[in-house]
């Protein structure tokens, strides 16, 4: 069974850092391309960025591109997402989520999500 | 960016009565050279994350009951639920992955008249 669980959202100030994990289980990372995708409260979900199967190919939603950077460790499989200079707009529920296979890049399985909010 | 949008923003709906959504995309998400629709459909209910119902417009995900249908092509998209049940209560989206950044819709929601 696929499992995407996700941590390390917290309460962190105007321009501070961090840096979100994703772990799965019942997939080999290597083999397929991962996404972040948020969610500020009450919004609709807002692509972030995306990483392909060798993890060379990354692509950034403008908004937050330049900030955050996306990467994961095979043998630990796990998913990251580094935030830095974080904006109260970077509100929002993280998820992690997975390309389906011969969909284009529909997403079929997702984490819960983990919350990261941006606040003085 | 591709623009979606959806309608209407919330929908009620008698138990066992057809809903029907719509996606408006502000230029064309038909991918000329294989005659692909780059459009998924997901649902979301509170509390969880979307999950995926619809892909390349109209194929219906594994496991997603067969009342679910998605038609269209090029900008205009429908959702169709063809008798709707207690647990298809939820929020709605469209999403388009023709380009980056991949956009959704801004959802419709879903509840029982």
């Amino acid at each position: 069974e696929v499992q995407l669980v996700e941590s390390g959202g917290v309460l962190v100030q105007p321009g501070g850092s961090l840096r979100l994990s994703c772990a799965a289980s019942g997939i080999t990372l290597s083999s397929y391309w991962m996404h972040w995708v948020r969610q500020a409260p009450g919004k609709g979900p807002e692509w972030v960025s995306r990483i392909n199967t060798d993890g060379l190919i990354t692509i950034y939603a403008d908004s937050v591109k330049g900030r955050v950077t996306i990467s994961r460790d095979t043998a630990k499989s796990t998913l990251y997402l580094q935030m830095n200079s974080l904006r109260p707009e970077d509100t929002a529920v993280y998820y992690c989520a997975r390309e389906r296979r011969d969909s284009g890049t529909a997403l079929d399985y997702w984490g819960q999500g983990t919350l990261v909010t941006v606040s003085s | 960016d591709i623009l979606m949008t959806q309608s209407p923003d919330s929908l009620s709906v008698s138990l066992g009565e057809r809903a029907t959504i719509n996606c408006k995309s502000s230029q064309s998400v038909l991918y000329s050279s294989n005659n692909k629709n780059y459009l998924a459909w997901y649902r979301q209910k509170p509390g969880q994350p979307p999950k995926l119902l619809i892909y390349w417009a109209s194929t219906r995900e594994s496991g997603v009951p067969d009342r679910f249908s998605g038609s269209g092509s090029g900008t205009d998209f429908t959702l169709t639920i063809s008798s709707l049940q207690a647990e298809d209560v939820a929020v709605y989206y469209c999403q388009q992955y023709y380009t980056t950044p991949y956009t959704f819709g801004q959802g419709t929601k879903l509840e029982i008249k």
